[in-house]
């Protein structure tokens, strides 16, 4: 199993509306980052998310860190075609060298 | 602005064949990866280095090899490629000050891997 899941896998929203994108560990959270991926192309960094309860924006997109329940939320208010991509959430171990490990991905597609 | 540069980003190997994945960055990271990503599987560690002329295993290291010379630059070298090595690779670099501390990876645009 994997140590960070995913939900949903994949998502279609039509343009305007609000979604949310979940991340859960299976393991204490040192730490949650999020990406987004276009197809062909490496992944972008986000937001980072170090500790219980704290939230950040970038635009319309919102990411929380819950650290009791270890997960963390992303949401896309008023959704555009330009949100369309894989979200990826990565989360760091504390010990060792502070590798980062990832989830499997949603595929979120806007149709406009 | 280049960042994270990857070459090849396209390339096809026969069975048995070997070839080198470039990976070169120009933020003075001292933190390097290799990644492979697979359809629905995620990203997978593969080698990563602290520093120059320091390197270790990730969770998927068999089949692969890595040098870190400079902090520039950490080639992968696949030796006597399989069709299990077909996927999508993936470098990555940031700076660190290590365990529980800030770790923000950036990404190169990927090189996409066949091996028939």
């Amino acid at each position: 199993s994997q140590e960070l899941e995913q939900s949903p896998q994949s998502l279609i929203v039509q343009e305007g509306k609000n979604l949310t994108i979940n991340c859960t560990s299976s393991k204490t959270l040192y730490g949650l980052y999020w990406y987004k991926q276009k197809y062909g192309e490496g992944l972008i960094f986000l937001m980072m998310l170090q500790k219980g309860g704290e939230e950040k924006s970038h635009e319309k997109i919102t990411a929380k860190l819950d650290e009791k329940k270890q997960q963390s939320s992303l949401h896309i208010t008023a959704s555009q075609p330009s949100h369309a991509g894989i979200y990826l959430c990565g989360a760091a171990r504390k010990t060792g060298a502070n590798n980062l490990f990832f989830g499997t991905g949603t595929r979120l597609t806007v149709i406009p | 602005n280049a960042g994270v540069t990857q070459t090849p980003k396209f390339r096809i190997l026969k069975i048995g064949q070997s070839m080198t994945l470039q990976c070169t960055q120009d933020m003075n990271h001292n933190y390097m990866y290799w990644y492979r990503q697979d359809p629905g599987m995620g990203l997978k560690l593969i080698y990563y280095s602290v520093g120059a002329g320091i390197t270790d295993k990730g969770e998927v290291p068999n089949g692969y090899n890595v040098s870190r010379s400079t902090t520039e630059d950490f080639p992968l070298r696949l030796e006597l490629a399989a069709p299990s090595q077909t996927s999508v690779y993936f470098c990555a670099s940031s700076y660190s000050e290590g365990a529980g501390a800030k770790n923000i990876q950036y990404f190169g645009a990927g090189t996409r891997l066949s091996v028939l």
